[in-house]
């Protein structure tokens, strides 16, 4: 089946270390994202991907690093840097898009996400 | 810059009853697209559906449809007949003028939806 997988589902981190967040999607998709998502809110940006071996930041990507070395991966690493991590996190992929909006190059798809605690 | 409103943080609704999820969204884009999600409480985000701008019919599908309003900047989730699986978190999102050919949403903080027998 494709999809989109990320694992851990849970993680535990003690303060000052880093941890690495798996994403994978086998849709054969060009863009790739990462969301963070806090207890009663939206989700909000921490970096995308276009293609491989490129990417850029969102709205809060301080204290965090990417890497998009294939395709089908785009692994999260929160970082020590990152004073306030224990979050949901959310994985996504699309399309790429032409510009123009629509349903098929727009539409996101949504790994089970990771939830991150830090002790 | 975009901006989504979600004014209704949680909403009942009694099974096999008809609820409106209320969204208004605020661009200066001519071409953007919209977008309803599903997040129950395992936390997976469920695409349900999308309206794009130039569009000129509501969007529907299955027990979902949208009543999209351009110059109200409106574009509300109906869902008919409730089911008590329905009961979640529904997000409203749109799409951000890509600058590359990234697809960029912007979300709404949600609606709670519960569905009572």
């Amino acid at each position: 089946d494709g999809g989109i997988t990320q694992s851990p589902k849970y993680l535990f981190r003690k303060e000052g270390q880093n941890v690495t967040l798996s994403c994978e999607q086998n849709l054969n998709h060009d863009a790739m994202y990462w969301y963070r998502q806090d207890p009663g809110q939206g989700l909000r940006l921490i970096y995308y991907s276009q293609i491989v071996n490129d990417f850029q930041k969102g709205d809060i990507a301080e204290g965090y690093s990417v890497s998009r070395e294939k395709k089908e991966s785009f692994p999260l690493t929160v970082t020590s840097a990152q004073k306030n991590p224990t979050a949901f996190y959310l994985c996504a992929s699309s399309l790429k898009t032409s510009g123009r909006a629509s349903l098929s190059t727009d539409t996101q798809y949504f790994g089970p996400g990771t939830r991150l605690t830090v002790l | 810059a975009q901006k989504i409103t979600q004014t209704q943080p949680g909403m009942f609704v009694q099974e096999k009853e008809a609820v409106t999820l209320d969204c208004t969204y605020d661009t200066s884009d001519q071409s953007y697209g919209l977008f309803w999600y599903k997040q129950p409480s395992s936390g997976e985000m469920i695409f349900l559906i999308y309206q794009g701008s130039y569009d000129e019919q509501n969007a529907t599908e299955g027990r979902y449809s949208l009543n999209f309003q351009k110059a109200r900047k409106s574009a509300n989730l109906v869902i008919s007949a409730s089911q008590l699986g329905d009961s979640a978190m529904y997000f409203c999102a749109m799409r951000e003028l890509p600058t590359g050919t990234a697809s960029k949403l912007t979300f709404g903080t949600g609606t709670r939806l519960q569905v009572t027998l």
